[in-house]
């Protein structure tokens, strides 16, 4: 298993561009999640999908968005880039068991560091 | 109210105990975790805690929580030059999608 794999691993871009981040599971989970990581603030929330076919808004949603493309792969892309979208962004799914007990483990890929210029 | 916070930093001796602590602000919180962080890597499960519970060990980790004064701390036996990383706490609250909220992090150091 290579658990949560994200592409690319680095990416500059230019203020306005566009891109996508690539992110699959190869562990039949259900849900998804995208983070962004910045400096002294942790990690927030910016889209997660609780299963294949739904996705929701987090914390920060505002200049994102994503697809579920299908039970593996989330994707987030990012339709025009601004310098306040620099950061580490990360990829986690969970399984997501009912009645809910060891459920909330999440696990994440590398990461994706973007610089918009 | 979601709140997570963290010191941001903790430096500690070879071989001494590290504590890190976080508190949190959601009473509902169900679940809470503690990630490690190593430089470039993402996060990986440490170990977690219910809230029915006050205490639990795994080998050098033992994680207490105080649900009274919302506080948890995560205790590092023996530490090593290898436990240098940013942990991070974070709660789960019951609902859908199995959200967790995450603290800003605690960048261990440990020196020889």
């Amino acid at each position: 298993n290579a658990g949560v794999t994200q592409t690319p691993k680095f990416q500059v871009l230019k203020t306005g561009q566009s891109m996508t981040l690539q992110c699959a599971q190869d562990m039949n989970h259900n849900s998804m999640y995208w983070y962004r990581q910045d400096p002294g603030m942790g990690l927030r929330l910016i889209y997660y999908s609780a299963s294949e076919g739904t996705t929701d808004k987090g914390e920060v949603p505002n200049g994102y968005n994503v697809s579920r493309l299908n039970k593996r792969e989330f994707s987030l892309r990012l339709e025009s880039a601004a310098p306040s979208q620099t950061s580490v962004y990360f990829c986690a799914s969970s399984v997501q068991q009912i009645p809910g007990l060891k459920n909330y483990e999440q696990y994440f890929g590398p990461g994706t560091r973007l610089t918009v210029t | 109210g979601e709140d997570v916070e963290q010191s941001l930093f903790l430096s500690v001796r070879e071989g001494d105990s590290s504590v890190i602590n976080c508190t949190y602000t959601d009473s509902s919180s169900t679940y809470l975790y503690w990630y490690k962080q190593e430089p470039g890597a993402g996060l990986q499960l440490l170990t977690y805690i219910f809230s029915n519970m006050d205490m639990k060990q795994d080998q050098r980790l033992t994680v207490l929580l105080n649900k009274k004064d919302k506080h948890l701390s995560l205790r590092i036996a023996d530490t090593q030059t290898g436990d240098s990383a940013i942990y991070f706490c974070a709660e789960g609250r019951p609902g859908t999608a199995s959200k967790l909220t995450f603290g800003t992090g605690t960048r261990l150091q440990v020196t020889l």
